[in-house]
């Protein structure tokens, strides 16, 4: 299948400080990529869908100003927690999916997930 | 709107034995259906998905399920497990539209826990 890379895999913050995650397609064209956030034992949250080029389109509930999503190319879209706080510590995860072939559904393909710790 | 019900949080199943992790769905139009695993600290690995045709749909990792449109269900079964496939399974339901914009609504997830 084809591979969605996230980085970092980990990292720690200082309360109030602003932190990126980048999600690349690595072999494919992502034209729609989503963001998810995962509470322990929870399902996967969705929080916003991005298409390239276009301003993001947030879940309701998901203030776009802390969390900034940006889709600037095919294979990279980027989610930057501002002003992070320890309650948004959270495993994040990306997902892309390939843009519409002949309207034949196309599968999503997931990242490594990204564990956000604010301290 | 879609939702997904996993019924069972966490199921534990001793190594080769059988396994059923049930995922009921609700929609009021037509859905593609999938089952992805999640290990520790990683992101989520399309087990299989039920697009179309054959209602029974045969993935990786010698795992099968089973699309029930009158029972709404979509429920994951192997023949003997291993250690190795202990992980949080989730089912997934999307709208069967021809688009690449739609959204995969999941369950709760089911934690299987397999022992020796």
């Amino acid at each position: 299948g084809a591979v969605v890379s996230q980085h970092p895999s980990r990292v720690i913050c200082k309360s109030g400080t602003s932190v990126k995650i980048e999600c690349r397609s690595l072999d494919f064209q992502a034209t729609t990529m989503f963001w998810y956030r995962q509470f322990p034992k929870k399902s996967l949250m969705l929080m916003a869908t991005s298409n390239e080029g276009s301003k993001a389109t947030y879940e309701q509930g998901v203030e776009k100003d802390k969390f900034l999503i940006n889709h600037a190319s095919l294979t990279l879209s980027t989610l930057t927690v501002t002003s992070a706080h320890p309650e948004d510590s959270s495993f994040y995860i990306c997902s892309a999916r390939r843009g519409l072939r002949g309207g034949v559904y196309t599968e999503a393909f997931f990242g490594q997930g990204t564990r956000l710790t604010v301290v | 709107a879609q939702s997904v019900t996993q019924l069972d949080s966490q199921v534990p199943v001793f190594e080769e034995a059988p396994v059923e992790l049930r995922c009921n769905y609700s929609s009021s139009v037509s859905v593609y259906l999938f089952w992805y695993v999640q290990y520790p600290n990683q992101g989520l690995q399309l087990l299989l998905k039920y697009l179309s045709g054959s209602t029974l749909v045969k993935g990786i990792n010698g795992f099968e399920a089973e699309f029930n449109k009158s029972q709404t269900s979509f429920h994951l079964r192997k023949p003997s497990v291993h250690i190795s496939d202990t992980a949080e399974y989730f089912c997934a339901v999307t709208p069967a539209l021809n688009s690449g914009y739609s959204t995969l609504t999941f369950g709760k997830g089911t934690m299987l826990l397999v022992s020796p």
